[in-house]
């Protein structure tokens, strides 16, 4: 199947400092990519699509000058949490589709902890 | 308001039996039912999926039911193994859209050996 990576697997950070989360297609291109957050134990909530070349999509609730998403290429898609706080410590999960139809392929989480 | 409702939220399965994980949807508009397995502190892998065209899919030992009349879909794990032990996400979307996917709230299987 596709690969996807990300980069970092974990990071931790002070209060109020940015963080970055690269999402990379490695075999594949990825027009459309997508960014998801999950608690422990739960399910995998959607936090915005992002298409190359153009602003992402933020779902509900999701603040997009909190979380910066930059997808400017077919490979790479970023995650930036402005200022984050304790709150923001979870697990992120990007995913890339093949195709305008294709099957959704997952990278392996970043494990954000804010201190 | 919930689109994808998967039970049970978790499952307990002997080495070597069956494994099944139901699923229902709402949204008739939905075309494309992957199934997903993910193990404690990865990300999510792609098992199998079905289109509403086909009633059934099998890849090894995972199977997909679908039945579109009902709007429910199901994964079987034939002879399920320790290794199986993982959480499976159902999920669900509008491929022609390119809309993404809606996910259930998981099944955390265990299987004793």
């Amino acid at each position: 199947g596709a690969v996807v990576s990300q980069h970092p697997s974990r990071v931790i950070c002070k209060s109020g400092t940015s963080v970055k989360i690269e999402c990379r297609s490695l075999d594949f291109q990825a027009t459309t990519m997508f960014w998801y957050r999950q608690f422990p134990k739960k399910s995998l909530m959607l936090m915005a699509t992002s298409n190359e070349g153009s602003k992402a999509t933020y779902e509900q609730g999701v603040e997009k000058d909190k979380f910066l998403i930059n997808h400017a290429s077919l490979t790479l898609s970023t995650l930036t949490v402005t200022s984050a706080h304790p709150e923001d410590s979870s697990f992120y999960i990007c995913s890339a589709r093949v195709g305008s139809m294709g099957a959704q392929y997952f990278g392996p989480g970043t494990r954000l902890l804010v201190l | 308001q919930q689109q994808v409702k998967q039970s049970p939220q978790s499952l307990i399965v002997q080495k070597g039996g069956i494994s099944i994980i139901n699923c229902a949807y709402e949204n008739t508009a939905f075309d494309y039912f992957p199934w997903y397995q993910q193990f404690p502190g990865k990300g999510p892998a792609l098992l199998i999926a079905i289109r509403p065209d086909v009633s059934e899919k099998k890849e090894g030992r995972f199977t997909i039911s679908f039945n579109k009349s009902a709007k429910q879909f199901s994964l079987h794990i034939m002879d399920s193994q320790p290794g199986d032990s993982a959480t499976y996400f159902c999920a669900a979307s509008i491929g022609q859209a390119g809309t993404a996917l809606i996910f259930g709230k998981g099944t955390t299987l265990s299987v004793s050996s």
